[in-house]
């Protein structure tokens, strides 16, 4: 079936720490994975994005990695901080490419 | 620019009743994807319209239907709604699909 696993489910660091969320995909067809943050009562919003063409894509302090053998990609974020706290969800595209299988979300909580 | 506007961001509705649920994309976007969001489901895809064709449609019964105009804009409706059609649902668009997805701020179903 088409379906994205997605972990952890809750993950809680330090201010300044690393976090690290994994997902895997089932479609090996899948081309596109992008990574969504959610804020409490707020609208998704792409934070990164990633092409199966690429194996690694880096935003400041975000980055994505994907192993398509494997096929599964990883949200990096360095140096954490308070406003980095939200849902966060991977995706991928299958379907032809024309819908998003999304993750069952990470709740990231930085402590300060 | 403008973002996605959803309309109307709450809604109560009433067991056995139908709602219209409305999207206007950013501008230049051709393409429109519906998505339901639950606690419980995560982020579950509806169906995406490109050019007034629905291109794909996920795993709902057919009480959920969509249309789309020739100006991108997009309607949902649910006819003789359950309780368990309680949701956030949000949409997203996109210039073409397969990318670059930007959410609405969703609209609030709330079904008694």
């Amino acid at each position: 079936g088409e379906n994205v696993e997605q972990h952890p489910s809750t993950l809680s660091v330090q201010e300044g720490d690393s976090a690290v969320i994994k997902c895997t995909y089932s479609d090996s067809a899948s081309n596109y994975f992008p990574w969504y943050k959610q804020e409490l009562g707020k609208r998704p919003q792409l934070i990164i994005d990633i092409r199966s063409n690429v194996g690694e894509k880096k935003d400041q302090r975000i980055a994505v990695t994907l192993n398509k053998t494997a096929k599964h990609f990883s949200l990096h974020i360095t140096e954490t901080q308070p406003e980095d706290s939200a849902v966060y969800f991977c995706a991928a595209s299958m379907g032809r490419g024309n819908k998003l299988v999304f993750g069952a979300g990470t709740i990231l909580r930085v402590k300060s | 620019k403008a973002g996605v506007t959803q309309t109307p961001r709450y809604l109560i509705k009433t067991r056995g009743q139908q709602v219209t649920l409305s999207c206007s994309p950013i501008s230049g976007h051709r393409s429109v994807s519906w998505y339901q969001q639950t606690p419980g489901q995560g982020l579950q895809f509806l169906f995406e319209y490109f050019s007034e064709t629905q291109r794909n449609k996920g795993n709902f019964p057919g009480r959920f239907s969509g249309r789309q105009f020739s100006n991108s804009r997009s309607e949902m409706n649910v006819s003789t709604l359950e309780l368990g059609d309680s949701a956030l649902y949000l949409c997203a668009s996109s210039p073409r699909g397969g990318d670059g997805y930007t959410f609405g701020s969703g609209t609030r179903l709330t079904v008694v």
